[in-house]
């Protein structure tokens, strides 16, 4: 069965620095997420992604973070000058449609800020 | 703004016993409902959605859950435990007519007993 890969498995970086976490999503999907889980909290949404643009986006979501879809298969997730509270589990997910899909996730990227 | 509560961020049961996760929501139009399981290190897996038709689903791993518009409720439950179903469930909604952005609840760890 087709899965939503990420990468890296855990990054750590120090405070800010800028990281990029990558995700590949289904490949006949064509909306995309990421979300995040800070350790001991909820799965939080950061931003949907949607024919090359943004369709939504949370307030956690601000102009420290940025998504890119540079080519056919990558999406991307920046985060420029990093902050310790921006340590978390980084969930990538894609669904084929948008109205009710479900969404698939990836193992997530561990980030880790020092 | 939508909300979801689980109550009982820990559950415990005894292998062969009933599992039952609560599993409420708070909107004013019945929203696209889901749950996930999280194995430890891993990402979130689908186990069951409701959209639409008939309000008990089935999913995966033999749980079920069934939606109440009455209750605004969305619980999940599985016959007979087994010592592979330990993992932490997420009970989800994604609003009706809007994005596909997915609200999540607290998660619900399962712990299952010899």
């Amino acid at each position: 069965e087709p899965e939503v890969t990420q990468t890296p498995s855990h990054q750590v970086t120090q405070m800010g620095q800028e990281v990029i976490l990558r995700c590949v999503p289904i490949s006949n999907h064509l909306y995309f997420y990421w979300y995040r889980q800070i350790l001991g909290q909820k799965v939080e949404f950061l931003v949907s992604f949607y024919n090359n643009e943004i369709s939504e986006k949370s307030e956690i979501f601000d102009d420290q973070f940025s998504v890119e879809r540079p080519d056919g298969s990558n999406f991307t997730l920046k985060i420029r000058s990093t902050k310790l509270e921006d340590s978390a589990m980084y969930f990538c997910a894609s669904s084929r449609d948008r109205e009710g899909q479900p969404q698939h996730f990836g193992d997530g990227t561990r980030l880790s800020i020092l | 703004a939508q909300s979801v509560t689980q109550l009982g961020s820990h559950v415990s049961v005894s292998e062969g016993a009933l599992v039952l996760l609560r599993c409420n929501y708070s909107s004013s139009v019945p929203p696209y409902l889901f749950w996930y399981v999280q194995y430890p290190n891993q990402g979130l897996q689908l186990l069951l959605k409701y959209t639409t038709g008939a309000t008990l689903v089935k999913g995966i791993n033999g749980f079920e859950a069934e939606f109440k518009k009455s209750e605004t409720s969305f619980h999940l439950t599985k016959p007979s435990a087994h010592m592979s179903d330990a993992a932490e469930y997420f009970c989800a909604v994604s609003e009706r007519g809007g994005g596909n952005k997915l609200t999540f609840g607290t998660g619900t760890q399962l712990k299952v007993e010899l």
